[in-house]
């Protein structure tokens, strides 16, 4: 069973990069056809996704927030990460990581604020 | 991109009753080596969405019977035979077979 959890600071000042991990375990994520998601939810709205990863290192991100997002991963640790830059309010949300569409991690809140 | 519009916004059911939510999306979601990355989740408040169902209608791993999808092209549909008082929570379609990914906009499923 493939498991993921989300790390990182949970406030997050204006302007500033917000930074986060995902670890996984129960698989690899160099391995195969797979591909690794960050979503993200405002408190009480929808979900919305951020961009993915593939096991090849490739990455494909939406196009509403790539100008601000990268996604990167480091293969030695099983981890992959995210980092949105210049962020303001609105990125307020809670942050998941996701193998494929199967399984999330339990998602991990950042506040933006001052 | 690719638009997923859920329908009902909310329902109520008795237990035992079945139940349907309706995913329409606004383009024919493409086929990629044969299969149609259609997913259907439950959400639970202060939890992650759990998968109920991946690729229009394989149910997930540990996933009860009465749940079950099905669709093609623009329409899909995630049926619950009899729902029980567990299968509360908001549901969501996600389609991954276009980027970038989206995702209805949840069906909230009470109890009466």
């Amino acid at each position: 069973q493939v498991q993921l959890q989300e790390s990182g600071p949970g406030l997050v000042q204006p302007s500033e990069t917000l930074s986060l991990t995902c670890t996984v375990s129960g698989g690899s994520i160099s391995s195969g056809r797979s591909y690794w998601n960050w979503m993200r939810q405002p408190a009480g709205k929808g979900l919305e996704w951020i961009g993915r990863m593939y096991s090849s290192g490739s990455t494909s991100y939406n196009p509403s927030l790539q100008s601000r997002v990268t996604i990167s991963a480091d293969t030695s640790k099983n981890q992959f990460s995210l980092k949105l830059s210049s962020v303001t309010a609105a990125d307020t949300a809670v942050y998941y990581c996701a193998g494929g569409g199967r399984y999330w991690g339990q998602g991990t809140l950042v506040t933006v604020s001052s | 991109d690719i638009v997923l519009t859920q329908t009902p916004l909310s329902l109520s059911v008795t237990p035992g009753q079945p139940a349907s939510v309706s995913c329409k999306s606004s383009q024919s979601l493409p086929q990629s080596g044969g299969k149609t990355y259609l997913y259907w989740y439950l959400q639970k408040p202060g939890q992650p969405p759990h998968l109920l169902i991946y690729e229009v209608s394989n149910r997930f791993s540990g996933v009860p019977d009465r749940f079950s999808g099905s669709g093609s092209g623009t329409d899909f549909t995630l049926k619950i035979s009899r729902v029980e008082a567990e299968d509360v929570g908001v549901y969501y379609c996600m389609q991954a077979t276009q980027t970038p990914l989206t995702f209805g906009g949840g069906t909230k499923v009470e109890i009466k």
